[in-house]
């Protein structure tokens, strides 16, 4: 499979610490993506970074990418009880025609 | 714009039942996917469709069915339902099929008994 990996699985922090997730995949990639998805929600678009970017910054977000280690990591800061949610890695592989997604890290937050 | 809508929410079928999950997405998206959400698993892509009278397969297509006849509607046929397709199924669609964000539907929770 060519499905990315989150670290750790689940993670449980208190209101106002930062979060680290981090995601692991497999072959080359164009990008990688991170989705967050709300309890019976659909999935929504965080950020992408490019295979030739290795840090991007989006408000309270922060995502690195190792291409030589074949790792990304995303760090929210300051974090809210509304961030409570599962948090996927997508990657879009070179030669194929869509995202291969991990199986998530659930974060929760505590006021 | 509301966006990608699928219905129905929920459905429960009995084995060998087949039903059509609709999806529509109003953003004249061209890329158009479908995926199921297993625990555990993540998603994984069933088929998809990279414009009008175009589709394709994905990691999982065993026992579905696509058609894309406009831009905007994409549905996905379960031709007779299987317990292993008791899943959470979710469409998604994107500007393009690749660098740009997808944008997904609230899902279809569909249970096979």
């Amino acid at each position: 499979s060519q499905q990315g990996e989150e670290d750790p699985q689940a993670l449980s922090i208190q209101e106002g610490e930062n979060a680290t997730m981090n995601c692991s995949y497999k072959t080359s990639i164009n990008n990688l993506q991170w989705y967050r998805q709300n309890s019976g929600r659909g999935l929504v678009h965080l950020i992408l970074i490019r295979s030739n970017e290795r840090e991007k910054h989006s408000g309270r977000l922060r995502v690195t990418l190792d291409t030589s280690k074949k790792s990304s990591s995303l760090l929210i800061t300051a974090s809210r009880a509304a961030d409570t949610a599962s948090y996927f890695c997508a990657t879009e592989v070179a030669g194929a025609n869509n995202l291969f997604f991990g199986t998530g890290t659930r974060l929760t937050v505590i006021p | 714009n509301a966006g990608v809508t699928q219905t129905p929410k929920f459905q429960v079928l009995k084995t060998g039942q087949s039903m059509t999950l609709q999806c529509a997405q109003d953003m004249n998206h061209e890329y158009m996917s479908w995926y199921r959400q297993d625990p555990g698993m993540g998603l994984r892509l069933i088929h998809y469709s990279v414009g009008a009278g175009i589709t394709d397969q994905g990691e999982v297509p065993n026992g579905y069915n696509v058609s894309r006849s406009t831009t905007e509607d994409f549905p996905l046929r379960l031709l007779s339902a299987a317990p292993s397709q008791t899943s959470v199924y979710f469409c998604a669609s994107s500007l393009d099929r690749k660098e740009y964000e997808q944008y997904f539907g609230p899902g279809t929770r569909l249970t096979v008994t």
